[in-house]
């Protein structure tokens, strides 16, 4: 079985651009998560959909925004890059609504200059 | 405000000796609990958890113990081998939201 998938793995944005990072979850899995891992704060918490809604959110601001699709695939979105927006962005699968067992794809690397 | 914290960024342990992570938190309605490993360019995995109805799980090589009262969770790795070195997470939570540490990179020395 495929494991969850991120794209692109890396990217290079500058100040005030929008992006875009996409998650493939485990197949049958309906729920994904996304986190912001960062030195200092560990891995913070964004959002969680589930059959195509936002069921949780972190504590982001609205800058930061998100949608699942039909095949659970789900997407992020960062409008009005900051520096501070710098960070290894995780997606996160399970097969229910805050699953316990979650599994992690490998990331997309954000560089904001 | 971290509700969820490991103290120590980092931890060097002999190969074949215990490997012991900590990690507190603040928030007395979480119920369950996880520990996570990270290795460099991969996402966590997932390694052992706990309800907080119990106060020890033991998984092979892995153990984890949580002291409610204290509000404070470890991790016990015996004996250590040198793949265990990684970046541990540990993870709590009230329903459905997960909140992480910040993370202990252990190594384990050949």
């Amino acid at each position: 079985k495929a494991g969850v998938t991120q794209t692109p793995r890396y990217l290079i944005k500058t100040r005030g651009q929008q992006v875009t990072l996409s998650c493939s979850p485990i197949s049958g899995h309906r729920s994904v998560s996304w986190y912001q891992q960062t030195p200092g704060q560990g891995l913070q918490f964004l959002f969680e959909y589930f059959s195509e809604t936002q069921r949780n959110k972190g504590n982001f601001p609205g800058r930061f925004s998100g949608r699942q699709f039909s095949n659970s695939r789900s997407e992020m979105n960062v409008s009005t890059l900051e520096l501070g927006d710098s960070a290894l962005y995780l997606c996160a699968s399970s097969l229910v609504l805050g699953g316990s067992e979650q599994f992690f794809g490998p990331g997309t690397r954000l560089t904001v200059l | 405000d971290q509700q969820v914290k490991q103290n120590s960024p980092s931890l060097s342990v002999q190969e074949g000796r215990i490997s012991i992570l900590n990690c507190d938190y603040t928030n007395s309605m979480f119920d369950y609990f996880l520990w996570y490993k990270k290795y460099p360019a991969e996402g966590p995995t997932f390694l052992i958890s706990i309800s907080s109805i119990k106060d020890k799980n033991e998984d092979g090589r892995f153990t984890v113990f949580l002291n409610k009262s204290a509000k404070h969770l470890s991790l016990h790795i015996v004996p250590s081998q040198p793949g265990d070195s990684a970046v541990y997470f540990c993870a709590a939570s009230a329903g459905n939201q997960f909140y992480f540490g910040t993370g202990t990179s252990l190594t384990v020395i050949p």
